[in-house]
């Protein structure tokens, strides 16, 4: 079956940097997604990967290695305002997307 | 402000009631999603349309149905509503296969 892992929850201090993995098994690869998602509002886009190493947009970064099946998503100097859930989504060899649950983040002042 | 609305924001409905949540985008996407959203689970597609003219069914599609007569609209039906469809469900586009998803802002739907 196809699968997406990501730790439920994750908290980190303000100001600091916080990495948030990704692991996936999946039938084909057609690129993987980063989304946030504050509490009660809709999923925004953050970030694609569909070749191997490291986008780099803003304060936010994301990995990439398609043979070991991972990815993570790096944020840096963390603000009160990065406080959401992040979603790590897989495309298919159908060009469905995967959803893992999501990774609460937690900042603290 | 261009982007995708749904609607109703949020609804309580009887067990057996038929329903449908409506959703508009203005971007132009061809392709449209109904995502549903559970606690301690990741996004289930539903149903997905690629273009106007054609749906497809995703991973729940049972007790739903949808239709995409133009490329603005596609709404969701729940034919008999059950309690299991208590759940937020989200609407979302992209301007093709493959591209990042805009999502609505969700609605919220509670079956007693």
């Amino acid at each position: 079956g196809q699968n997406i892992d990501q730790p439920t929850e994750m908290t980190a201090t303000e100001g600091a940097i916080v990495q948030i993995n990704c692991t996936y098994q999946t039938s084909g690869f057609n690129g993987l997604f980063w989304y946030q998602q504050h509490a009660g509002e809709a999923p925004t886009f953050l970030s694609y990967n569909v070749l191997d190493g490291l986008e780099e947009k803003g304060r936010f970064s994301s990995f990439l290695s398609r043979s070991k099946g991972y990815s993570y998503l790096l944020l840096k100097e963390l603000q009160m305002k990065d406080s959401a859930s992040y979603l790590c989504a897989v495309m298919d060899s159908n060009y469905q997307l995967i959803w893992g649950a999501g990774t609460k983040l937690i900042i603290k002042p | 402000i261009a982007g995708i609305t749904q609607a109703p924001t949020s609804q309580i409905l009887a067990a057996g009631r038929r329903m449908t949540l409506r959703c508009t985008q203005d971007m132009r996407h061809n392709a449209m999603y109904w995502y549903r959203q559970d606690l301690g689970l990741g996004l289930r597609l539903i149903h997905y349309s690629n273009t106007a003219g054609t749906t497809g069914k995703g991973e729940v599609p049972d007790g739903y149905s949808v239709s995409r007569a133009n490329t603005d609209d596609f709404p969701l039906t729940l034919a008999s509503a059950v309690p299991s469809q208590t759940s937020v469900y989200f609407c979302a586009s992209s301007d093709r296969v493959g591209s990042p998803l805009h999502f609505g802002n969700g609605t919220r739907l509670t079956v007693t």
